[in-house]
Parts: C-alpha cells; sequence; structure tokens
C-alpha cells in the first residue's frame, strides 16, 4: 500500500509562517496534491505538484522533491480562517489517489 | 459549491435497514470515487468508476455495494452495517486524462451513523 506521513497537529499566530512537511512512498508517482479541509466540510483543492520546486500561489506555496519523496505546503500571513486540516494526497503509477491523515492547523491571535 | 453534491447530508440507520447514499457530479468529469473519512484516520479509498466501469475495489467488505449508473451519478447501497461502520462518506470527481493531472473535486459528505 501507499505510506504518506504528515504531522497530527501545528499550532501558529496570526500573521506568522507555518510549513506543513508531507514525505510518501508510493508505487510510482503521478502528482503530488495538497488539499484544505475545514471541520464539517468537503476537502478543497489548494496546489498540485508534479514537477521538482515551488508552485506560488497568494499566500500559499508547495513544494516538491520527487528524489526525497517529500513535499511541504507554506502558508504565509496567517489568517484565522486558515484554521483547517490539510490533507497531503499522492497520485501513485496507477493514478490511484491516496491521502496522508492530515495536518490540523490552529491559527491564534 | 464544489459542483459534486451528495445526499443525504447526515444518516442514521440500524444495523438491519438497507440505505443509499447518492452522489451527482455536474462537471462533465469522467471519474467518480468513494471515500471513508474516520476521525484521526487518512480519507481511506473504497471505489473508484471510471468511464462507468468500477476500477478499483479496495477490499471493502460486500455490505457496502456501489452502483454508476452514468458518468454523473453514483450511489453506495448499505446494507447490515456495523457500528464501526460509522464515519463520514465522501464522494469525488476527476477528469481522468491518462498523463493528465485533474484534481479531485469533493462533495459535502453525508455523516453516517449506525446505531
Amino acid at each position: 500500500g501507499q505510506n504518506i506521513d504528515q504531522p497530527t497537529e501545528m499550532t501558529a499566530t496570526e500573521g506568522a509562517i507555518v510549513q506543513i512537511n508531507c514525505t510518501y512512498q508510493t508505487s510510482g508517482f503521478n502528482g503530488l496534491f495538497w488539499y484544505q479541509q475545514h471541520a464539517g466540510e468537503a476537502p478543497t483543492f489548494l496546489s498540485y505538484n508534479v514537477l521538482d520546486g515551488l508552485e506560488e500561489k497568494g499566500r500559499f506555496s508547495s513544494f516538491l522533491s520527487r528524489s526525497k519523496g517529500y513535499s511541504y505546503l507554506l502558508l504565509k500571513e496567517l489568517q484565522m480562517k486558515d484554521s483547517a486540516s490539510y490533507l497531503c494526497a499522492v497520485r501513485d503509477g496507477n493514478y490511484k489517489l491516496s491521502f496522508g491523515a492530515g495536518t490540523t492547523v490552529t491559527v491564534r491571535a | 459549491e464544489t459542483g459534486v453534491t451528495q445526499t443525504p447530508r447526515h444518516l442514521v440507520m440500524g444495523m438491519t435497514n438497507k440505505k443509499s447514499l447518492k452522489c451527482e457530479q455536474h462537471l462533465g468529469h469522467n471519474a467518480m470515487y468513494w471515500y471513508k473519512q474516520s476521525a484521526k484516520k487518512p480519507l481511506e479509498l473504497m471505489f473508484v468508476y471510471s468511464l462507468e466501469e468500477r476500477v478499483e475495489n479496495n477490499s471493502v467488505p460486500s455490505r457496502f455495494s456501489p452502483e454508476c449508473p452514468n458518468s454523473s451519478h453514483l450511489f453506495l447501497h448499505l446494507h447490515t452495517l456495523q457500528p464501526e461502520d460509522s464515519a463520514l462518506y465522501l464522494c469525488a470527481s476527476s477528469q481522468d486524462e491518462g498523463l493528465g493531472s485533474s484534481e479531485a473535486f469533493f462533495g459535502q459528505g453525508t455523516r453516517l451513523t449506525v446505531v
């Protein structure tokens, strides 16, 4: 099966920066996704990486290193509304999408 | 609104009941998925349908039975469930194009409680 690891919880202050790491071991690789999920709501797509490097989208950036099986999601200028669970997901060689357990980020005033 | 609609949003059922979860997508996607989300656990892929054919069945117990009558609709039929089946059931869709990179769009989920 697939193995996707990310920290369980992180806490940061409003206006700060938080980096959520994700490591994975999969059979083949066809892209890595980050999703945001607020309590009681559906996961929503944040970012996609398939080549090594950094993808920036406003306050959110995502980085990928395929050789290391590693990604991170960087959240800048944190806002209270960013308190949510952040899910790392990897599409394997058979295009199956598997998820990590999610990282709960709590933003404090 | 993600373009993927699930009904009902909440469901309480007894262990001897039979019920169905419904998912409809308005995005023109060609693949649909059922995921189970239990507290503190990763999203678990249950079933994948691509072009209305089941391409993945992740060792799911037979008390869960999927149905995909067309590319826009997906059902999950439930019977004789166990209390440990209580979870959030999420439907998703994507456009699978071989080497393409379509992200999955999720519905709001059905919160299922088995009593």
